[in-house]
């Protein structure tokens, strides 16, 4: 069975200051990973997602994520965060045969003035 | 090209009585997943839905039921309601293959008394 472990529940950082969201996952199988973004009493959006290819993946509005199969890691990171990207953050695993997804639990970004 | 959409926006209900959420798929897809996401957890895969039937069911039980119709959106069922029932579900539509986005929509808002 997959599963996604997100490390941090909340994660306090100041603006303009770096940023890195920890997530581990486990799979027997090839997987598909994703991060999420859910805005206050919004849906989700995807931020960015590792299909193949080169392990390092960019979102259009400066996140990053790489994949470390051997680590079992897809953390996401920002070197500048703005006060727009607080959010909850989610990491996510896809079993490609079901096409279903299983997410973290979450992580709140709180931006610090 | 419209996005997903879902109606109602927030419901309220009581224990016993039995809800139908609804789901528009975004144009051109095929495949609608349904997500439970209680308060302050990731969204959980309740099922999906592809040309009309199950497609992958998560770990909920018989109460939680679907439909997806000819033109791809879907209906969310929950019978018999209980108090943790309470959550934001969640519809997804996607492209059936094994690689495809899923897009999500703004969500329901259930709470049940």
């Amino acid at each position: 069975a997959q599963s996604v472990t997100q490390l941090d529940s909340q994660v306090p950082v100041f603006e303009e200051a770096p940023v890195e969201l920890r997530c581990n996952y486990s799979s027997s199988v090839s997987v598909y990973l994703f991060w999420y973004v859910q805005y206050p009493n919004q849906g989700l959006q995807l931020l960015l997602k590792y299909l193949s290819g080169s392990t390092l993946v960019e979102s259009i509005n400066g996140f990053e994520a790489e994949f470390n199969k051997s680590q079992t890691s897809f953390h996401l990171r920002k070197p500048s965060v703005h006060i727009s990207d607080t959010a909850e953050y989610f990491c996510a695993v896809s079993d490609a045969k079901y096409d279903k997804i299983i997410f973290g639990k979450g992580t709140r970004l709180h931006i610090l003035p | 090209e419209t996005g997903v959409t879902q109606s109602p926006t927030h419901l309220i209900k009581t224990r016993g009585q039995q809800v139908t959420l609804r789901c528009s798929s975004q144009s051109g897809h095929n495949t609608v997943s349904w997500y439970q996401q209680a308060l302050g957890q990731g969204p959980q895969f309740i099922f999906q839905y592809y040309r009309e039937e199950e497609n992958g069911r998560g770990n909920f039980p018989p109460r939680f039921s679907g439909l997806q119709f000819p033109n791809y959106s879907s209906e969310l069922n929950v019978n018999a309601l209980e108090l943790d029932d309470s959550a934001l579900y969640l519809c997804a539509s996607s492209l059936r293959d094994s690689v495809s986005e899923q897009f999500f929509g703004p969500g329901t808002r259930l709470t049940v008394l």
